[in-house]
């Protein structure tokens, strides 16, 4: 059974870059169609995506956050991590690690819908 | 942001059907089928549901079912039970710039 695990400092400072690792069990990264990413949900609030890669290299990026995000993959060690530039108090979040499927529609892959998930990882930022 | 539009709460008894909604445009629920939907426990990591307008994955309730008219997408829990009490997100991809979209979310209270 595929499983995802979160990890890294709980807090980080403003201006600051955060960092994250998501650990897959069960499965390999290189699995045809599917991706993997990072989804967030501030405290009280809503769910945000932010991105998701596949091995090839292949990426999608919420545009609001593209220009700070980097998402790379480790296929040796079965992980994948994210790093979050220039952070701010609006960054503090539950951070989410989750597998993204996708399907096949004129010759590109769309993404489908995110499966398992990790527990998540709060990240507060401050000073 | 753009986000998709659901209720903030529904709620219904023990045993009745509810149907939570998720009302979109033609470039995301409207022009495809790639919907989902997803429970979250309080202090939980979102849960898959429903996937692909109507899909269940393997494990979840029959009692959990999904649809889809026009640009809105229908989440509908049938003999409700105290353990649905969640929030619930519905998901899309758009032809947008954005790619994915969630839901604010709906809070369900199982009276």
């Amino acid at each position: 059974q595929l499983q995802l695990q979160e990890s890294g400092p709980g807090l980080v400072e403003p201006s600051e870059t955060l960092s994250l690792t998501c650990t897959v069990s069960g499965g390999s990264l290189t699995y045809n169609g599917y991706y993997w990413g990072w989804i967030r949900q501030p405290p009280g609030k809503g769910l945000e995506w932010i991105g998701s890669v596949h091995y090839s290299g292949s990426t999608y990026f919420n545009p609001s956050l593209r220009s700070r995000v980097t998402i790379s993959l480790d296929t040796s060690e079965s992980q994948f991590s994210l790093r979050l530039s220039s952070v701010s108090a609006a960054d503090t979040a539950v951070y989410y690690c989750a597998r993204l499927a996708t399907r096949y529609r004129s010759g590109r892959y769309l993404p489908a819908w995110f499966d398992p998930w990790g527990q998540g990882a709060l990240v507060t930022v401050s000073s | 942001q753009s986000v998709l539009t659901q209720p903030a709460s529904v709620s219904g008894s023990p045993g009745q059907s509810i149907t939570i909604s998720c009302t979109g445009a033609s470039s995301d629920v409207g022009g495809y089928n790639f919907v989902s939907w997803y429970q979250q426990h309080p202090g939980k990591a979102p849960k898959l549901m429903i996937y692909d307008v109507n899909n269940r994955p393997s494990g979840v309730s029959n009692r959990f079912s999904g649809s889809k008219s026009g640009n809105t997408a229908s989440l509908t829990i049938s003999s409700l039970q105290a353990e649905d009490e969640a929030d619930y997100y519905c998901c899309s991809y758009t032809s947008s710039s954005t790619i994915v979209l969630f839901g604010g979310g709906t809070r369900l209270t199982v009276l």
